[in-house]
Formats: C-alpha cells, structure tokens, sequence
C-alpha cells in the first residue's frame, strides 16, 4: 500500500537556522509526493509536489524539497527558518494510479525559536 | 475570489443529532474530498467524489454520508451512527482525477464538537 512515515513529532530549530521535516515514503511504481503546511486553525495549504524530473523541488515561501529515490525519503528543507514558519507540517503520497487521492503522514509540528 | 469554502466553521452537536457540514467550490474542480483530522493521526478520508452523482468511500465511511448533486458542491452528514465525532473536518478539491499530478487544495476547515 502506499504510504508516508513522517517519523519525528516535533522539530524545534533556532529561527536563522537550516530546517528539515523529514519524510520517507512506500509505494509500488512511481512516487507522487507532496507537502502541505497548516496553521493553527487553518486549513491545509500546499507547498510544493514531486512529480517527475528534477530531484531538487522548489515550492512556496522559499521552501523545497529532496527526492531520493535509493533512500525512499522526500525531506522538506528551508535554508533559513523564520518564526512564523512555525506550524504543522505534513507530507503526502497519491494512493492509485489515475485516482487523485492523498494518503498523509502524521504530520511534524515545527517551531522556530526566536 | 475563487476558492473552497466551509460552513460553519464552529457546529455543535447533542447526541443523537444528525448534523451537515458545507463545502462548497468555485474553482471548476471535478473531484471533491472530505478528511477528518484528529490531533496526531494526520488526515483520513471520508469520502470522496470524482463527478456529479457518484462518490466513493474512504477509510473511515462509517456513520458519515455524502451528496453529489451539483459540480460545486460536497455536503457532508455526520449521522448519530457516528459515535466519535468530534474532530476538525476539511473540505478538498481537484481537477481531473486522473491526473495525477494535479494538486489537491483545501478549504478552512470546520470544527465540529459534541456536547
């Protein structure tokens, strides 16, 4: 089945500091891979995706993302975090092939000290 | 503006009630989903729908149903039957499901709580 493991529960890192959400996935054929970030009380807002080609991704508010094929992960990275990157990080894989749905991880919740 | 709203953002429900949340579209998307979000187990879908008229169901159908009667809208029931239900519930859509790379948005949520 696919799936995504998201396996820290917290990331705290100094704001000004490099940041990494960490995701690793399990499928059967080609990857689909997504993130989504979700502020307090919010819905989910999408960051970036990984479809074919480049295995750097480049998404919104300066994030982006590694796809590594041998190591099965597709770790979320931003150079420099700011506090207000602070929120709920999720990752996510497409279930079936030619159906859109999304099978998530359990999400990170990241805070950015100042 | 174009988009996915939710209503009501805050429902109450007393035992035994059935209650309906709102989703509704602008965006011209074929496929509408609902997940529910509980604190530490991610999102799980409830349903989904890939065009008028015909829906499927998710990992957690139970005591929750739908109605897919116009392009624009995803109405969802959470029925009595559903002995849990307090939670966040999220409204999502897409074009075309076979696609698949295209991206899933999501409304604002709503939260709903029993008392």
């Amino acid at each position: 089945a696919q799936s995504v493991a998201q396996p820290e529960d917290q990331v705290n890192v100094a704001e000004g500091n490099p940041l990494t959400v960490k995701c690793t996935y399990s499928v059967s054929g080609n990857p689909y891979l997504f993130w989504y970030v979700q502020y307090p009380n919010r819905g989910l807002q999408f960051l970036l995706k990984y479809i074919t080609g480049d295995n750097l991704v480049k998404g919104s508010y300066g994030f982006e993302a590694e796809f590594n094929k041998s190591q099965t992960s597709f770790h979320l990275k931003k150079p420099s975090a700011l506090v207000s990157d602070s929120a709920l990080y999720f990752c996510a894989v497409r279930v079936f092939y030619g159906n859109n749905r999304l099978a998530f991880g359990k999400g990170n919740q990241v805070v950015v000290i100042p | 503006d174009g988009g996915i709203t939710q209503s009501p953002k805050y429902l109450f429900r007393k035992e035994g009630q059935n209650v309906t949340l709102s989703c509704e579209q602008n965006l011209n998307h074929d496929a509408m989903y609902w997940y529910r979000q509980d604190p530490g187990q991610g999102l799980r879908l409830i349903y989904y729908s890939q065009i008028v008229n015909d829906f499927q169901k998710g990992d957690i159908a139970e005591g929750y149903s739908v109605s897919r009667e116009k392009k624009e809208s995803f109405p969802l029931t959470v029925t009595s039957a559903q002995k849990n239900p307090t939670a966040f519930y999220l409204c999502a859509s897409t074009f075309t499901p076979t696609g698949v790379g295209n991206t899933i948005y999501f409304g604002e949520g709503s939260w709903l709580t029993v008392v």
